[in-house]
């Protein structure tokens, strides 16, 4: 069974602070996501990685920043925490390759920033 | 660009009986794969069910199917005999092939509530 982690399930951070949101993946996948989740509006991209240091910004990079030194691990930095990025936070991973391959996520970090 | 659009933002159905969530997509592609997600309260997002664009034939996954109309770039979620752990947010998601390191499209989700 392929499984994404994620370090914390809730997390009450203040403004200002930096907050760490860790993912890591158990399948050596080449592909990680990092996605916001809110009401109304659906998942909507962060960043992704395609490879160890490398990263591409996804839909809504503001504000955010990502980490990726191992294959396994991917984490989503907020260098100055604010209210707005209260939110469900969502990693998850893919294989990569040309061919169709499921996206595994998960459980999610719901952050509120104070 | 793509999109998805879920038009739904809540429904609710009683244990047993069927229901259909609708699913829109805008894209210029020929070549792509269509999503149904599945986020139960508190729980992690699974796979549903795929559907290829160039396979005719509608999905199915058990008690899951879906009614793909790729003229009309609709793509429905059919659930049969609807049970309580039926209850949970469905999202609809598009990608595009050749797929390699290219993103999903998420809709804004459905919040389905099968009432007992």
């Amino acid at each position: 069974d392929v499984k994404v982690t994620q370090s914390s399930r809730y997390l009450v951070k203040r403004t200002g602070e930096k907050v760490f949101l860790e993912c890591v993946q158990d399948m050596d996948h080449e592909n990680m996501f990092w996605y916001r989740q809110d009401p109304g509006l659906g998942l909507r991209l962060i960043y992704f990685s395609y490879d160890v240091k490398m990263k591409e910004k996804g839909d809504i990079p503001e504000g955010y920043s990502v980490s990726r030194e191992k294959k396994e691990r991917f984490s989503l930095i907020l260098e100055s925490a604010s209210t707005n990025q209260t939110s469900m936070y969502l990693c998850a991973s893919r294989s990569g390759g040309t061919s169709y391959n499921e996206q595994f996520f998960g459980p999610g970090t719901r952050l509120t920033v104070l | 660009a793509q999109t998805v659009t879920q038009s739904q933002p809540e429904m609710s159905v009683q244990e047993a009986e069927t229901v259909t969530l609708s699913c829109t997509y805008d894209t210029s592609e020929n070549n792509y794969y269509l999503f149904w997600y599945k986020q139960p309260p508190s729980r992690q997002m699974i796979l549903v069910i795929r559907q290829e664009a160039y396979k005719q034939q509608n999905a199915t996954e058990n008690r899951f199917s879906v009614n793909f109309q790729k003229a009309a770039k609709s793509f429905s979620l059919k659930i049969s005999d609807s049970q309580l752990g039926d209850t949970a947010m469905y999202f609809c998601a598009f990608m595009r092939l050749p797929s390699g390191t290219y993103k999903y499209i998420f809709g804004t989700g459905t919040r389905l509530k099968v009432l007992a």
